[in-house]
């Protein structure tokens, strides 16, 4: 198994465009989630999904779209960027919202100018 | 979930065991123990979990007092690749909630 992935690895941005990253996992997790990182931080929940077709918001949703059309992919969309979005973005899953274990991609280090 | 406390940096001499303190004195009696660690610039790791006893697995043994008001996470034999921001994590296990990351410490194993 890859485990959970994430492309692309570095991204600079420019203020207002926008983006998507890419988030996959192979091992038939229903959870996944997104968090954000900020220097010296701890991580925090962007938004997560239960399963294909449904997600939620989690502590700073603001300014992200997600979707989760197959079991597999959980992009992150950048609508508008912005300086404060400015982070490392990591991607995790679980098998299921209630497990206990989380695996996280390798992250994806995001800059806006 | 319950608020924990962590210093935020250790040193542990190379081949030493590292013992990683957290105070969570609001623990509820259903809510475990969780530690992950994160290399630098890499996504965290998960280490190991418990709710009262004593864990131990191919990486680490998690110590809960027996109020589980604290713990003591411990690499029994620290390697340079050890150094990482430990992070101690309290929640239900089988809850919906999220897992939370505070500060954590940052652990550096010296040669």
């Amino acid at each position: 198994n890859a485990g959970v992935t994430q492309t692309p690895k570095f991204q600079v941005l420019k203020t207002g465009q926008s983006m998507t990253l890419q988030c996959a996992q192979d091992m038939n997790h229903e959870y996944m989630s997104w968090y954000r990182q900020d220097p010296g931080m701890g991580l925090r929940l962007i938004h997560y999904s239960v399963g294909a077709g449904i997600t939620d918001q989690g502590e700073v949703p603001n300014g992200y779209n997600v979707s989760r059309s197959t079991t597999e992919d959980f992009p992150l969309r950048l609508l508008s960027a912005a300086p404060s979005q400015t982070s490392v973005y990591f991607c995790a899953s679980r098998l299921t919202l209630v497990t206990d274990t989380q695996y996280f991609g390798p992250g994806t280090r995001l800059t806006v100018l | 979930d319950a608020k924990t406390t962590q210093p935020p940096s250790m040193d542990c001499a190379e081949g030493r065991a590292a013992n990683l303190p957290c105070n969570h004195s609001t623990i509820s009696g259903n809510e475990y123990v969780y530690w992950y660690r994160q290399i630098h610039s890499q996504g965290p790791q998960y280490i190991i979990h418990g709710l009262k006893n004593n864990e131990t697995n191919e990486m680490a043994s998690l110590i809960i007092t027996e109020d589980r008001k604290s713990s003591t996470l411990i690499l029994p034999h620290a390697t340079l690749r050890d150094t990482a921001v430990y992070y101690c994590i309290v929640r239900d296990s089988g809850s919906a909630r999220q897992l939370t990351f505070g500060s954590g410490t940052q652990l550096t194993v010296l040669p």
